[in-house]
């Protein structure tokens, strides 16, 4: 399967707790994107990197959440010292970049479940 | 402020017959604009696309249609299956800042057998 892949799917953990997400891209796509969705609603922009250099973050991106894509390859999601508010579906996409027309494709997301 | 709306949040239909899902935004610099379908416990799939300087791009039974003028755009589906019920979510980027979407929030489509 070449589609972005993510790791886990599923995490539960306690308030307080760090967590960290994996996301694998498609392999020739150079741009790399996190959302984050709740229920009920579409997914929400949280950052971005194109290359391994993050271009744009979110100001819902507090200094409690991290990301990070060395090499350019897959990228990590951090978040620290988690909160019952940060319980969603965290997704991952990757696009090739073009101007004006760049589609991302998704991989299945990350449930986060702080309880 | 939203920049992306999709007013109905379900849509049921029944097989056979058309689907139409309705979309609309605020910001003109938007200039691309994509559809994406999700089922439970999976992430968005991609389904279609339009450019700012078309109209309408179809493939398959799925055609895209963009109003400019009225920043609106639609989806219809034709014939509708149910295979088809799904979240439907609409999505928009402006090309200065290419791929950063913004969606809307989501249509709920049930096509009934």
């Amino acid at each position: 399967d070449t589609g972005v892949s993510q790791n886990p799917r599923h995490k539960i953990t306690k308030r307080g707790q760090n967590v960290t997400f994996r996301c694998d891209p498609i392999s020739e796509h150079n741009r790399l994107y996190w959302y984050r969705q709740t229920l009920g609603q579409g997914p929400e922009f949280l950052t971005y990197f194109q290359n391994e250099a993050q271009l744009e973050k979110s100001r819902l991106l507090s200094d409690r959440f991290s990301a990070e894509r060395p090499k350019g390859s897959f990228s990590t999601l951090e978040i620290q010292r988690t909160e019952q508010g940060d319980s969603a579906m965290y997704l991952c996409a990757s696009s090739l970049g073009l101007t004006g027309s760049d589609t991302q494709y998704f991989g299945p997301g990350t449930r986060l479940t702080v309880l | 402020d939203q920049q992306v709306k999709q007013n109905s949040p379900s849509l049921s239909v029944q097989e056979g017959r058309i689907s139409i899902l309705n979309c609309d935004y605020t910001n003109s610099m938007f200039d691309y604009f994509l559809w994406y379908k999700k089922y439970p416990a999976e992430g968005p799939t991609f389904l279609i696309s339009i450019s700012s300087i078309k109209d309408k791009n179809e493939d398959g039974r799925f055609t895209v249609f963009l109003n400019k003028s009225a920043k609106h755009l639609s989806l219809h589906i034709v014939p509708s299956q149910p295979g088809d019920s799904a979240v439907y979510f609409c999505a928009a980027s402006a090309g200065t800042n290419a791929g950063k979407s913004t969606f809307g929030d989501g249509t709920t489509l049930t096509v009934k057998p």
